[in-house]
């Protein structure tokens, strides 16, 4: 069984400029959820997506959103971007939430 | 209160050495407990979890120990090897399969041949 893939694995972008990373979750996953790590925040939890649906969010502003298609793939989008949105974003999928969960090796992004 | 505190920071122990590392939690409403295990360039992959109504759990040579009372959990690594080395993280949850998890800061380990 194919593991959880995120692409771009690695991404370079400029203040201001707007990113989408995406997820494709284990076939048979329902639940995608988006963590960032950083050094000096750690893993923090962004939002979690059922069935299409936003079910949970974390405290980030705005300008992360995020969405889930029908087959249960998922982009996370990032607008206006500043310098502290330099990090690894990592999905991670479930068969129902976030018990159990499979993580992706991650997108690491650099705002510069 | 929704914080998950893990110490040590980091962790160098002999191989065959029995590493342990701690987190505390305020919150109880805290129901499933995880420890993820993380080498350089990979995500985090599930390890072992527990919940508040067992004591200890163990899956070969991990363990973790749960204190109810004391609101403090921790992994214990058995005969541990080289191979272990990685960046450990305990988190916390609560409200089900539909909650979020919180972490620890992180156990940078690294196990001495």
């Amino acid at each position: 069984k194919a593991g959880v893939t995120q692409t771009p694995r690695y991404l370079i972008k400029t203040r201001g400029q707007q990113v989408t990373l995406s997820c494709s979750p284990i076939s048979g996953h329902r639940s995608v959820s988006w963590y960032q790590q950083t050094p000096g925040q750690g893993l923090q939890f962004l939002f979690e997506y059922f069935s299409e649906t936003q079910r949970n969010k974390g405290n980030f502003p705005g300008r992360f959103s995020g969405r889930q298609f029908s087959n249960s793939r998922s982009e996370m989008n990032v607008s206006t971007l500043e310098l502290g949105d330099s990090a690894l974003y990592l999905c991670a999928s479930s068969l129902s939430g976030i018990h159990e969960q499979f993580f992706g090796p991650g997108t690491r992004l650099t705002v510069l | 209160q929704q914080q998950v505190k893990q110490s040590p920071q980091s962790l160098i122990v002999q191989k065959g050495g029995i590493p342990i590392i701690n987190c505390a939690y305020e919150n109880t409403a805290f129901d499933y407990f995880p420890w993820y295990q993380q080498f350089p360039g990979k995500g985090p992959a599930l390890l072992i979890a527990i919940r508040p109504d067992v004591s200890e759990k163990k899956e070969g040579r991990f363990t973790i120990s749960f204190n109810k009372s004391a609101k403090q959990f921790s992994l214990h690594i058995m005969d541990s090897q080289p191979g272990d080395s990685a960046t450990y993280f305990c988190a916390a949850t609560s409200g089900g399969s539909q909650g979020n998890l919180i972490f620890g800061k992180g156990t940078k380990l690294s196990v001495k041949p």
